[in-house]
């Protein structure tokens, strides 16, 4: 079975200021990998995924992850976050062979102040 | 297309009443997905239909919960009788084809809070 670690349960950063988010895995099989974030109030929206090929990723919003297979980890990264990057991020992980439904992390809560 | 559309928004009732949240799936997906968010736990899959046939439900709590998607445009989650600890927000998702296809973009709806006092 899959699971998932996000690391920071909430990050403050200025805006303007780089930002990562990380996210490990725990599976014995080759994955998918997801990052989707969710704003006050509402459900969650895809930021971008892995599915094979490029280990860099690059999502909405100018958002863009890396697929490290030896270290089992998708962190997200953003060069510079604005006031509305202000979300919760979930990073998600389903088994390219079961096809299991996405299993989520548990959050990481992004504060972007000025 | 709407999206997926959930209702209540917003439920609260007494221990022991039962409780029925819906869901409308986009149209034309055939996968649909519970999930339940709460702060101690995050999110937690439930049970996930495709093509209206439940797949796995081993993330149903216990039988007090249960799941029907009697056509591909319509699903209920019901619990019969609620508890305290049943208070979270529930999420309906849907998707075009299956997870083992990647095809892994759920489309969440807005999310059904459930208050059990």
């Amino acid at each position: 079975a899959q699971s998932v670690t996000q690391l920071d349960s909430q990050v403050p950063v200025f805006e303007e200021a780089p930002v990562e988010l990380r996210c490990n895995y725990s599976s014995s099989v080759s994955v998918y990998l997801f990052w989707y974030v969710q704003y006050p109030n509402q459900g969650l929206q895809l930021l971008l995924k892995y599915l094979s090929g490029s280990t860099l990723v690059k999502g909405i919003n100018g958002f863009e992850a890396e697929f490290n297979k030896s270290q089992t980890s998708f962190h997200l990264r953003k060069p510079s976050v604005h006031i509305s990057d202000t979300a919760e991020y979930f990073c998600a992980v389903s088994d390219q062979q079961a096809g299991t439904a996405l299993i989520f992390g548990k959050g990481t809560t992004l504060s972007v102040s000025s | 297309d709407a999206g997926v559309i959930q209702s209540p928004r917003h439920e609260v009732t007494e221990m022991g009443q039962e409780v029925t949240l819906r869901c409308k799936p986009i149209s034309g997906h055939n996968s649909l997905f519970w999930y339940r968010q709460t702060m101690m736990r995050g999110l937690e899959l439930l049970i996930y239909f495709n093509n209206n046939v439940p797949i796995d439900d081993s993330g149903m709590p216990e039988d007090r919960f249960s799941a029907k998607m009697p056509n591909a445009s319509f699903s209920t989650l019901k619990i019969q009788p609620s508890e305290p600890r049943d208070s979270a927000v529930y999420f309906c998702a849907s998707s075009l084809g299956t997870p083992v296809s990647g095809a892994n973009v759920l489309t969440f709806g807005a999310g059904s809070r459930l208050t059990v006092l």
